[in-house]
């Protein structure tokens, strides 16, 4: 099985920052990751998979990047509509996530 | 527009059955792997099952292999959960998901998620 793990678990920001969370695979995994915002008492949504390609209709201030096992999701200026929960999902084999990344107003 | 709509969560006691469905609609249900993702209250995501279009692929997290069953019904556009020894452990939010790409297998980011149907698993 793949683990995957992201850091760091929270992150307390301010609107405009520019904020990096980061996603570690246990193995190999080419391209095949995504990116999901959660708000409180709602659906995943995706954001980025196959690494880096932007979801239709979600913000260009949303951007990844990597590949193998190391990966990133950037938000380059971040909104009042961006602090949520965000996490990584392997897809080369059966699915796995990350355990999250709370991104909390500072 | 895609639709994707739980039910069959509840109150359950430790050790018995509950069977979800899930049913899809605005979009080609057939075409595509879909799967089930659960949330334990205030905890992250955890991938359950995935079921591939024509049910030939179908994989498990190990956490529940053995004791819960996936499959679905490309005539009625539905998917569905079938879990059995219920631990109290299994209590989460259960989402159903479709998979991003058309694929043979169940790999897959997904693109579109329910609104979850809540399982309880208590005394």
């Amino acid at each position: 099985d793949i683990q995957m793990t992201q850091s760091p678990s929270s992150v307390s920001a301010s609107v405009g920052d520019r904020v990096t969370i980061t996603c570690r695979a246990s193995q190999g995994i080419s391209s095949w990751l995504a990116w999901y915002q959660q708000k409180p008492g709602k659906a995943p949504k995706l954001l980025i998979y196959a690494a880096s390609s932007l979801q239709s209709g979600v913000p260009s201030r949303f951007s990844g990047s990597g590949s193998g096992t190391d990966f990133t999701l950037t938000i380059s200026s971040l909104q009042p509509e961006d602090f949520a929960t965000y996490y990584c999902q392997q897809a080369n084999s059966f699915p796995s996530f990350g355990g999250g990344t709370k991104v909390e107003i500072k | 527009e895609v639709q994707l709509v739980e039910s069959g969560g509840g109150l359950v006691q430790p050790g018995r059955s509950l069977r979800l469905s899930c049913a899809a609609s605005g979009f080609t249900f057939d075409d595509y792997a879909m799967h089930w993702v659960r949330q334990a209250p205030g905890k992250g995501l955890e991938w359950v099952s995935g079921i591939s279009w024509n049910s030939g692929s179908i994989g498990y997290a190990d956490s529940v292999k053995g004791r819960f069953t996936i499959s679905r019904d490309n005539a009625k556009n539905s998917l569905y959960l079938q879990m059995n020894s219920l631990r109290a452990e299994d209590t989460a939010l259960y989402y159903c998901a479709k998979a991003l790409i058309l694929n043979p297998g169940i790999a897959a980011a997904f693109d579109y998620w329910g609104q979850g149907t809540l399982v309880t698993v208590s005394s």
